[in-house]
């Protein structure tokens, strides 16, 4: 299986702070990289998908970067609305797999 | 719009069998894939397997050892995840997720989530 890891595992920012959270993937994946935001007691949802291209209907704010083995998720100015745990998924080969998550809060 | 709506919470004892139903709905249920996927709690999400509604095609975690079985009643627009010989560690919120194929494993829309809890 391919082993997803995430840095940092948590961080706390100010309102209009941008914030970047790397993922790194034990194997290269190429662009098979999604990134999801969950919020308590909700399902996960999707942000970003193929490493850097926004789900429609998602604040352009949030960007994704990176190929290979290397990525970056980025939140250009923190919302309030955006504190939340921010997982990483591969789908390179079965499994996919996921990140062990960033939670994201306000300083 | 599109729709996945699960089952309820279930309690279950160690050695038993659970089974988790998706109906889904504002959309041509034949045309994507289910996934199922759990979440223990303050876990990363794990991938169970999945099953390609036209043709019931699936695939399973080896981490689950045969223990999943995913199934779908097309006429109901409705899967279904089995899992048997539950353990303590099988304490999760287990989701259904839709995606656009077996290996294309993107996933737009989840269901609300179906807590099980395994207990003596």
């Amino acid at each position: 299986d391919i082993q997803m890891t995430q840095s940092p595992l948590s961080l706390s920012a100010s309102v209009g702070d941008r914030v970047t959270i790397t993922c790194q993937a034990s194997q290269g994946i190429t662009k098979y990289l999604n990134w999801y935001q969950q919020k308590p007691g909700k399902a996960p949802k999707v942000l970003i998908y193929d490493a850097s291209n926004l789900e429609t209907g998602v604040p352009s704010r949030f960007s994704g970067s990176g190929s290979g083995t290397n990525f970056s998720f980025t939140i250009s100015s923190l919302q309030p609305e955006d504190i939340a745990t921010y997982f990483c998924q591969h789908y390179a080969s079965l499994p996919p797999t996921f990140g062990p998550g960033t939670k994201v809060d306000i300083k | 719009q599109v729709q996945l709506v699960q089952s309820g919470a279930e309690v279950k004892k160690p050695g038993a069998s659970v089974r988790v139903s998706c109906r889904s709905s504002g959309y041509t249920f034949s045309h994507y894939a289910i996934h199922w996927v759990r979440q223990a709690p303050g876990q990363r999400p794990e991938w169970m397997g999945c099953i390609g509604a036209a043709n019931g095609n699936t695939e399973y975690s080896q981490h689950f050892q045969d223990r999943v079985t995913i199934t779908r009643d097309s006429s109901a627009s409705t899967a279904y995840m089995d899992l048997s010989g539950l353990k303590s560690e099988d304490t999760a919120v287990y989701y259904c997720a839709r995606s656009y194929g077996l290996l294309v494993i993107l996933f737009t829309h989840w269901g609300q989530g179906t807590l099980v809890t395994v207990s003596s």
